[in-house]
């Protein structure tokens, strides 16, 4: 089955405390990128990545970082976490970004105290 | 940035009524796309628009592209309440390669 996988689906971690969220996808896409959904903002783009080794700032980069040493896998790494980075966190993988639909992950919850 | 314009916000129906969102752009675009994310879900793809005064359907869903390539809609015909959810389009960016989202338009079946 085609799947983008996201791990964990919920978090609550401290403030200042790295994590990371893991990303999966069984497509062989090669355009991944991560988005947060805040109320009434729809979804911004944190990061993106066009290949293996080629990632690039989206809209909200700040206090995140990411990697794509493989195709299948983007995890969103938050170094220092903070509050203002409690949200809800998506992972999406397309064959060909914005001509080909985009394929999401079931969404990461986390809570920043 | 690039905004994708959506409204309304919210749009509370009743059951068998009809829902219209909107998308404006200041731009020409490319194409656009529209998900649908019910609640507690994740969003998923319904439908790519490509070409000027582009019309489409999906049963009782129209969806249109302007014909300057600047705004698109969609329509629900006599909504049931499977149809509750967040519908959100969205544009790409070829610049940048980036898809930039609305704020999304909440249906929601009156009780």
């Amino acid at each position: 089955e085609a799947q983008v996988t996201q791990n964990p689906r919920y978090l609550i971690t401290v403030t200042g405390k790295k994590l990371t969220v893991t990303c999966s996808q069984n497509m062989n896409h090669e355009y991944m990128s991560w988005y947060r959904q805040d109320p009434g903002l729809g979804l911004r783009q944190i990061y993106y990545s066009m290949n293996v080794e080629v990632t690039d700032k989206g809209d909200v980069p700040e206090g995140y970082k990411v990697s794509r040493k493989e195709k299948r896998n983007f995890p969103l790494i938050l170094e220092s976490p903070s509050p203002n980075q409690t949200s809800l966190y998506f992972c999406a993988s397309s064959l060909s970004p914005g001509y080909t639909e985009a394929f999401f992950g079931q969404g990461t919850r986390l809570t920043v105290v | 940035g690039q905004q994708v314009m959506q409204i309304p916000q919210y749009q509370h129906v009743q059951e068998g009524e009809d829902f219209t969102t909107y998308c404006n752009s200041s731009t020409t675009l490319s194409n656009i796309q529209w998900y649908k994310q019910r609640p507690g879900g994740h969003p998923v793809f319904l439908i790519q628009l490509v070409k000027s005064g582009e019309v489409k359907k999906q049963k009782r869903l129209t969806f249109q592209f302007g014909e300057a390539k600047k705004n698109s809609s969609l329509h629900i015909t006599a909504t049931q309440t499977t149809d509750v959810g967040t519908y959100f389009c969205a544009e790409f960016m070829d610049s940048n390669y980036q898809l930039i989202w609305g704020a999304g338009t909440k249906l929601i079946i009156k009780p």
